[in-house]
């Protein structure tokens, strides 16, 4: 069966230094999979995705992911982290055959920067 | 511009009285989708929507009922809302689950 794992209810850093958001998944077929981030009290934006091509995945804000098919990863990463990243990140997985396919969600991990 | 709508923003009701949430978006997609958010259970789907007149349950459909008669429109009805259906809604679309969803603004549901 499908599933996505946030390993991370709660993720805490310092401004100016790397984050780290991670996810493993399992997957019967070719996944999909994406980062969306949810800012408090706003709605929910698309990071990045991955769907087959470059398996290091560029997103907006200076985050990227990186498909690692053998270790079912798709860790989410940021070298400097700036206060405006304090926010919910959500990791999905689309899996199945066909280009409508059931979408699984991670619970999501919250990311806190410390001045 | 590109967006997702919903109607209302926020919700305060009572037990039973039947209520409808829409969702409309302007972007042509074929893929529709509701969400409910609670803490600390994540985003979990309600139903889906293939295309017109295809709607299928997501996660947890139960209290829950939609149509798709055309395709920018897919509204949520509770037919009999009752407390625990007190969370946030989410309305979605995308031209294919593969590609990006675009979110509507959220919908705060609270019920009394």
């Amino acid at each position: 069966a499908q599933s996505v794992t946030q390993l991370d209810s709660h993720v805490s850093v310092s401004e100016g230094t790397p984050v780290l958001l991670r996810c493993n998944y399992s997957s019967s077929y070719s996944p999909s999979l994406f980062w969306y981030v949810q800012h408090p009290n706003k709605g929910l934006q698309l990071l990045l995705k991955y769907t087959s091509a470059a398996t290091l995945v560029k997103g907006i804000n200076g985050f990227e992911a990186e498909f690692k098919k053998s270790e079912t990863s798709f860790h989410l990463t940021k070298p400097s982290a700036h206060m405006s990243d304090a926010a919910e990140y959500f990791c999905v997985v689309s899996d199945h055959p066909g280009n409508n396919r059931k979408l699984i969600w991670g619970l999501g991990t919250s990311l806190a920067v410390n001045p | 511009e590109a967006q997702v709508t919903q109607n209302p923003r926020y919700l305060i009701t009572v037990t039973g009285k039947k209520l409808t949430v829409t969702c409309s978006q302007n972007m042509n997609h074929e893929y529709m989708s509701w969400y409910r958010q609670d803490p600390g259970l994540g985003l979990r789907q309600i139903y889906y929507s293939m295309n017109v007149e295809v709607t299928d349950k997501g996660d947890v459909p139960e209290g829950y009922k939609v149509s798709r008669k055309e395709k920018r429109n897919f509204p949520l009805i509770l037919e009999s809302p009752s407390p625990n259906q007190t969370s946030l809604y989410f309305c979605a679309s995308s031209p294919r689950t593969i590609h990006e969803q675009y979110f509507g603004p959220g919908t705060r549901l609270t019920v009394t």
